[in-house]
């Protein structure tokens, strides 16, 4: 099972908006809607962000949505904060019933 | 609060093998199925295995099949991930993470960082 495909990095300045996509297959992001993002800062766990490609935990600010368009899910950040500075990976199903992360990309806030 | 506590920190030599612990505190233990990822330094997250805490049954990463087991101790609700063989490419910190309806891991363990070197 191959990794998900991320950018490597995605950069904004406060306040605007930026977006994460993750490509996989369609036996993987295409097949199923279970794609989930999650944030990482340096040193810690991650933590769920969104799950089922577009749902956000309790807790989580509504400035984080999912979406998906055939292959590719994608993550958007609105009203970008320092504190959204961090590592994203994507995650889905897979037709093995087994699960497979993006490659993870770093957030820069300008 | 749901709650997984791992074990400490590991160094261990190529060749040889190391078992990981998670506790888990603040719900039904075997009503969830608990995953392993891994994460190497700078590196991105890797999906390791799952395990069910209910009636033991596993699934792992094809990578890994042979060098991973996981099991689990009901009494204590604590599950564990044995990696044996170790290489210096298996240097990573390990995470257990809890299955939410088999969409998403939420929450995760600390970590516990396993350092192989001779």
């Amino acid at each position: 099972q191959s990794a998900l495909t991320q950018p490597a990095s995605v950069s904004g300045s406060p306040g605007q908006s930026i977006t994460i996509s993750c490509t996989g297959t369609s036996s993987d992001v295409g097949g199923y809607n279970y794609v989930s993002w999650y944030q990482q800062h340096p040193g810690k766990a991650p933590k769920l962000m969104i799950y089922d490609v577009s749902n956000r935990p309790s807790g989580v600010s509504n400035r984080f949505s999912g979406s998906k368009s055939g292959n590719t899910a994608s993550l958007t950040i609105s009203g970008l904060q320092a504190e959204d500075e961090a590592d994203y990976y994507c995650s889905s199903y897979t037709s093995s019933s087994q699960r497979v992360f993006g490659t993870g990309t770093k957030v820069t806030v300008l | 609060q749901v709650q997984l506590v791992q074990s400490g920190a590991e160094v261990k030599k190529p060749g040889a093998s190391v078992k990981v612990s998670c506790k888990a505190s603040g719900y039904t233990f075997t009503s969830y199925y608990m995953h392993w990822v891994r994460q190497a330094p700078g590196q991105g997250l890797e999906w390791m295995g799952i395990i069910n805490p209910s009636g033991g049954s596993t699934s792992y990463a094809q990578k890994l099949q042979g060098r991973v087991t996981m099991t689990r101790d009901t009494s204590t609700s604590t599950v564990y991930m044995e990696l044996s063989s170790l290489r210096s490419e298996d240097t990573a910190v390990y995470y257990c993470a809890r299955d939410l309806e088999g969409t998403r891991f939420d929450p995760w363990g600390q970590g516990t960082l396993v350092t192989v070197s001779s």
